[in-house]
């Protein structure tokens, strides 16, 4: 069964340093996405990204979070200068559109850890 | 911002029981619903979703009830199974608007 997959699963950084957090979402899928968990809370949206723009960010998304479709398969984050605030599971998603419009599978997670 | 509220942090079963877990939202603007199953160090997995249009979708072992006016749905499980253990999350949004609105989560423990 397609799935998507992100790399790498684990991601310890320096603050201040730049993390790319790549993801390749199911091969047929239009629509990709980033969410994020914090230990402890609840699963919260970043940005969604179609046709090779941004379609929608949250407030949480801001100059220093960028999402960039480099080739036909990948689909990456860049976080340019991390805070310890950022450390959190960082989940990749996307979906086909149509009738499974909102039905996002997710990827298996990467964990970055701030220090 | 708790649009979506899952209230019970977890919940315990016996096997072959029925489990159910239950959401309460707040933004009367969202018109699909989704739940999604979760393990340690794994992504959400999709379960099952239910459009505004309906108040019950069935998939197996898994039944989704949506009541609108009260704001509230629920994920039934019958028969309970020990692989059904996990944290199971509600999420909510507007079809059309793509981002998920997720509740914080319902850690169910089954019971063997």
């Amino acid at each position: 069964e397609p799935e998507v997959t992100q790399t790498p699963s684990h991601q310890v950084t320096q603050m201040g340093q730049e993390v790319i957090l790549r993801c390749v979402p199911i091969s047929n899928h239009l629509y990709f996405y980033w969410y994020r968990q914090i230990l402890g809370q609840k699963v919260e949206f970043l940005v969604s990204f179609y046709n090779n723009e941004i379609s929608e960010k949250s407030e949480i998304f801001d100059d220093q979070f960028s999402v960039e479709r480099p080739d036909g398969s990948n689909f990456t984050l860049k976080i340019r200068s991390t805070k310890l605030e950022d450390s959190a599971m960082y989940f990749c998603a996307s979906t086909s559109g149509g009738i499974s419009y909102n039905e996002q599978f997710f990827g298996p997670g990467t964990r970055l850890t701030v220090l | 911002d708790q649009q979506v509220k899952q209230n019970s942090p977890s919940l315990s079963v016996q096997e072959g029981r029925i489990s159910i877990l239950n959401c309460d939202y707040t933004n009367s603007m969202f018109d699909y619903f989704l739940w999604y199953k979760k393990y340690p160090a794994e992504g959400p997995t999709f379960l099952i979703s239910i459009s505004s249009i309906k108040d019950k979708n069935e998939d197996g072992r898994f039944t989704v009830f949506l009541n609108k006016s009260a704001k509230h749905l629920s994920l039934h499980i019958v028969p309970s199974q020990p692989g059904d253990s996990a944290v199971y999350f509600c999420a909510a949004t507007n079809f059309g608007n793509e981002k998920l609105t997720f509740g914080t989560g319902t850690r169910l423990t089954i019971i063997p």
